[in-house]
């Protein structure tokens, strides 16, 4: 069966500092992979979507950036944090269908 | 570009029947789906409807009419582990069909 793992569950980082989440996917192969960003109390912002290694679609200009190393490793990074940049990153994989994504556990990430 | 609209927050008191709504807007139209989440928790699935009409899973359903852009998920016999957050998510944008979240309905189930 498939499993997604997002690591850490919580983070807090000072201003300024570098970032990186990581996002693997066992059990599939060539995934549809996603990063969104979720506010307190909001809904889900896309942020990165990648459909190959090296392919990587931006969805909003910000101090972050993703790459995908391997077919099944995502990874969002930045280089300087930014208190704007708090929240729960989720990671999720789709197959080509995109009809159903599947969630990691998230990253609580605090800036301060 | 994409926006989806849903009811900020609903409630509701057990053995009840509630529904979600969703209208959307979206650069190419691939399907709708529905998805639970409770608090701290990551988006489960719940479902997808490509086509118009209402897809029945268990206790929920859900209907799309894509002439009307519109949407809903209808949960019935209320339960109090109901209470989280339900977010429609289209699948649009680029032929691949990225998925696009609206910003979440808050249900709150009584005793």
């Amino acid at each position: 069966s498939q499993t997604i793992h997002q690591w850490p569950a919580t983070l807090v980082q000072p201003v300024g500092s570098p970032l990186s989440l990581e996002c693997t996917v066992e059990g599939t192969s060539n995934p549809n992979l996603y990063w969104y960003r979720q506010a307190a109390g909001r809904g889900l912002q896309l942020l990165f979507y990648s459909v190959g290694i090296g392919q990587i679609s931006s969805e909003v200009p910000q101090n972050l950036s993703a790459s995908r190393p391997q077919d099944r490793q995502f990874i969002l990074s930045s280089k300087k944090l930014l208190l704007s940049d708090s929240g729960f990153y989720l990671c999720a994989w789709g197959d080509s269908m995109n009809t159903e994504a599947f969630f990691g556990q998230g990253t609580r990430l605090t800036v301060v | 570009g994409q926006s989806l609209e849903q009811p900020s927050e609903v409630t509701a008191v057990e053995g009840a029947i509630v529904q979600i709504n969703c209208t959307y807007q979206t650069s190419g139209f691939y399907g709708l789906s529905w998805y639970q989440q409770h608090d701290g928790g990551a988006p489960t699935f719940l479902s997808y409807n490509a086509l118009d009409g209402l897809e029945e899973t268990g206790r929920f359903s859900s209907f799309l009419s894509r002439s009307d852009s519109y949407g809903y998920l209808l949960l019935q016999e209320l339960q109090m582990k109901d209470s989280a957050s339900y977010f429609c998510a289209v699948r649009g944008g680029s032929t691949l069909g990225r998925l696009y979240f609206g910003r979440g309905t808050q249900l709150t189930v009584w005793p």
